[in-house]
């Protein structure tokens, strides 16, 4: 079974760090670009970041450029998303998506699936 | 604010027909990126329901089908049941904002 598993989320002060996590299993993690989407809790979706499969490509949101930082290793099938300077704004419900079509972020043609079952982010004081 | 813009409520009784559209600009769904939908039920994870304009995963129902004609896209559900009760979302990739991009959403509600 294709599983995506974020974990790292909680309540954060503005201005501090969070690093989220995403373990994958039941694919070859390798071949898929990956992503990150949030929601905030009862509002629309949007897309946060991306990466290609080797790690060399990334891709941002303009809310979140120059704060926020994607990697992953393929060794642990794991994907990460480093949150510096976090505004109250960046509250939301954090998701790992699975490109369904691209291995690298430059593709644009890609869908998400699966998600994972995602973590709360919270800024406040 | 999202550049693709959905209807922000459906609604239809059991059985019937109902069309959730997705109108987008020259710089996403209208020059030529595929459009895709989501489903998302109360509380959980959205879900893959139609991908590369037209095409479903397997595991959905045929009810569900998806359509793209240059700037809108569109998705029909026909013979409405109470498990459609959720909300929908489009998703695109704009090359303006080089980023993918969500509608705003639709709440279908089986009446």
């Amino acid at each position: 079974e294709v599983q995506l598993v974020e974990s790292g989320g909680g309540l954060v002060q503005p201005g501090r760090s969070l690093r989220l996590s995403c373990v994958a299993s039941g694919f070859r993690f390798d071949d898929y670009a990956m992503h990150w989407a949030r929601q905030v809790p009862g509002k629309g979706l949007e897309w946060v970041s991306g990466i290609s499969w080797s790690g060399e490509a990334m891709g941002y949101a303009d809310s979140v450029k120059g704060r926020f930082t994607i990697s992953r290793d393929n060794g642990k099938n794991s994907l990460y998303l480093q949150m510096n300077t976090l505004r109250a704004e960046d509250t939301a419900l954090y998701y790992c998506l699975r490109d369904g079509y691209c291995s690298s972020v430059k593709c644009h043609s890609g869908w998400f699936d699966p998600w994972g079952q995602g973590t709360l982010v919270t800024v406040s004081s | 604010q999202s550049v693709l813009t959905q209807p922000p409520s459906v609604s239809g009784a059991p059985g019937q027909r109902v069309t959730i559209s997705c109108t987008g600009s020259s710089s996403n769904s209208g020059a030529g990126y595929d459009v895709h939908w989501y489903q998302q039920l109360p509380g959980t994870a959205p879900k893959l329901l139609i991908y590369g304009n037209t095409n479903r995963p397997s595991g959905v129902p045929d009810r569900f089908s998806g359509s793209k004609s240059g700037t809108s896209a569109s998705l029909a559900i026909a013979g409405l049941q109470a498990e459609d009760e959720a909300d929908y979302y489009c998703h695109s990739y704009d090359s303006r904002l080089s980023a993918y991009v969500f509608g705003t959403g639709t709440k279908v509600t089986v009446l």
